[in-house]
């Protein structure tokens, strides 16, 4: 079973709609999470990180649940410009290294 | 503040040459990560680098590969005697601390001939 796994999408959505997707991972002593956007070819940016309590940031909503070990991710009111790879990144105290899932892919279409 | 630094942005080399990819980290920040992407893949980590030591080489090939963070000057990824499999993007990240989320810089594109 792979650390950190990911619907692949991708996922096509009109402008101005909500989407949401989840990202397991395996470890169960994972501390860290992470969402991390990337475009096309180029470098991931970090979008936010995973807090136990939940975190909002404008349009983007992370969850974590600990119980079945998985994040997720939702934004609202879709913008074209969210058209991209988003990255869920999990890390581990027991490991030095955060562990990339695959990416899901989100397509904003107006 | 600057951010990652990594340089060459694009290589190109031949069969058999060796290629260096150098990174920067931001200011104030010893540890540095290095990964490969490969088209249509994710990131894979390669190895993961606090100030002159290797702290975690596992995700790193045992031949040709190897990584240096020296006391002065930027990290290094060697690639000795290159294949066509090597080409692939290679992303440099930095953080602050150990576990603490981490900086991107825009990656070396290496294109084996």
């Amino acid at each position: 079973r792979k650390e950190v796994e990911q619907d692949p999408g991708p996922f096509n959505v009109p402008e101005g709609a909500t989407v949401a997707f989840n990202c397991t991972y395996s470890n169960s002593a994972s501390q860290s999470f992470f969402w991390y956007r990337q475009d096309c070819r180029k470098e991931p940016k970090l979008l936010m990180s995973v807090y136990s309590s939940g975190n909002e940031d404008g349009r983007f909503t992370a969850q974590l649940n600990r119980a079945s070990q998985y994040i997720s991710l939702l934004i609202r009111d879709s913008k074209l410009s969210d058209s991209a790879t988003y990255l869920c990144v999990v890390n581990s105290l027991n490991d030095y290294k955060l562990s990339f899932g695959a990416g899901t892919t989100v397509t904003v279409r107006a | 503040n600057a951010g990652v630094m990594q340089n060459p942005r694009h290589l190109v080399r031949r069969r058999g040459q060796e290629a260096r990819l150098r990174c920067s980290p931001m200011k104030g920040h010893s540890h540095v990560y290095w990964y490969r992407q490969l088209p249509e893949e994710g990131l894979k980590f390669m190895v993961y680098l606090q100030k002159e030591n290797i702290i975690d080489e596992s995700g790193m090939p045992k031949e040709r590969f190897s990584a240096e963070f020296p006391k002065e000057g930027p990290s290094i990824l060697r690639i000795q005697q290159v294949v066509r499999g090597d080409s692939a993007a290679y992303f440099c990240a930095s953080a602050e601390r150990r576990n603490e989320k981490l900086f991107f810089g825009s990656g070396t594109q290496l294109s084996v001939l």
